[in-house]
C-alpha cells in the first residue's frame, strides 16, 4: 500500500545544531515528494520538492532534502537551526495520481 | 505573485447550520483541491476538481459538497454542521499543463469553528 511516514511527532534541537526530520514512503514507483512547513495558525508553505531530477534538493530558508530510492526516504535537513525554524513540518507525497498525501507531521522545537 | 485566496478566513457556525467556503486559485491554474486539517492533525484530502469536473474524492462526508465554476473558483458547501467539523480548511491549486509534476500551492486556509 502507498503511504508516507514521518518518524517522530516532536523533534527538539538546540539553536545552531543540525536539523534532521525523517520521512519515508512506501510505493511501487518513486513518487513526487515535498516538504511543507506550517507556522502556528498559518497555512502550508512549500519548502522544497523532488520531481525525479537531482536527488539532492535545496529549498528555502537553508533547508535541503535528499531522495534515496534504496531507502525510500526523503529526509529534511538544515545545517544550523534558527529559532525561527520552530514550526510543524509535513512530508507530502504525490503517488503520481494528482493529489498530495501528507505525513502526520513533525513539530520542530528549537532550544535556546 | 498571486496566491490561492480563500474566504472567509474565519467562520463560526452553530451545529446543524450550513457553511460555504470559497477558493480562488492562482491565475491559469485549472485544478483545485480541498483539504481538512483538524486540531493537531495532518491535512486530509477531501476532493479535487479539474476543469470544473470532479477529478478525485477523498474522505469527504456526504454532508459536504463542492464544485468548481467556469472562472475556476471553487466552493465547499458544508451542511448539518457537527462539532467535529471544526477545522482548518485548505484550498490548493495547480496547473495541470505545467509539466511532469505540477506543484500544488496552498491558500492560508479558512478556520471553521462549530459551536
Amino acid at each position: 500500500a502507498q503511504s508516507v511516514t514521518q518518524l517522530g511527532s516532536h523533534v527538539s534541537v538546540s539553536e545552531g545544531a543540525l536539523v534532521l526530520l525523517r520521512c519515508n514512503y512506501s510505493s511501487s514507483v518513486p513518487p513526487y515528494l515535498f516538504w511543507y512547513v506550517q507556522y502556528p495558525n498559518q497555512g502550508l508553505q512549500l519548502l522544497l520538492k523532488y520531481t525525479s531530477a537531482a536527488t539532492l534538493v535545496k529549498g528555502i530558508n537553508g533547508f535541503e532534502a535528499e531522495f534515496k530510492k534504496s531507502e525510500t526516504s526523503f529526509h529534511l535537513t538544515k545545517p544550523s537551526a534558527h529559532m525561527s525554524d520552530a514550526a510543524e513540518y509535513f512530508c507530502a507525497v504525490n503517488f503520481r495520481d494528482d493529489k498530495i498525501i501528507f505525513g502526520k507531521g513533525t513539530r520542530l522545537h528549537i532550544l535556546p | 505573485a498571486a496566491g490561492v485566496i480563500q474566504s472567509p478566513r474565519h467562520l463560526i457556525k452553530e451545529k446543524r447550520e450550513t457553511a460555504t467556503l470559497k477558493c480562488y486559485p492562482i491565475p491559469r491554474h485549472d485544478t483545485v483541491y480541498w483539504y481538512q486539517q483538524g486540531p493537531g492533525q495532518d491535512p486530509q484530502f477531501l476532493i479535487s476538481f479539474y476543469e470544473k469536473m470532479q477529478s478525485d474524492k477523498g474522505s469527504i462526508p456526504d454532508r459536504f459538497s463542492a464544485q468548481q465554476f467556469s472562472d475556476y473558483h471553487s466552493e465547499l458547501n458544508m451542511s448539518s454542521l457537527e462539532l467535529g467539523d471544526s477545522a482548518l480548511y485548505f484550498c490548493a491549486s495547480s496547473n495541470s499543463r505545467g509539466g511532469a509534476m505540477n506543484t500544488i500551492y496552498f491558500g492560508e486556509g479558512s478556520w471553521l469553528t462549530v459551536v
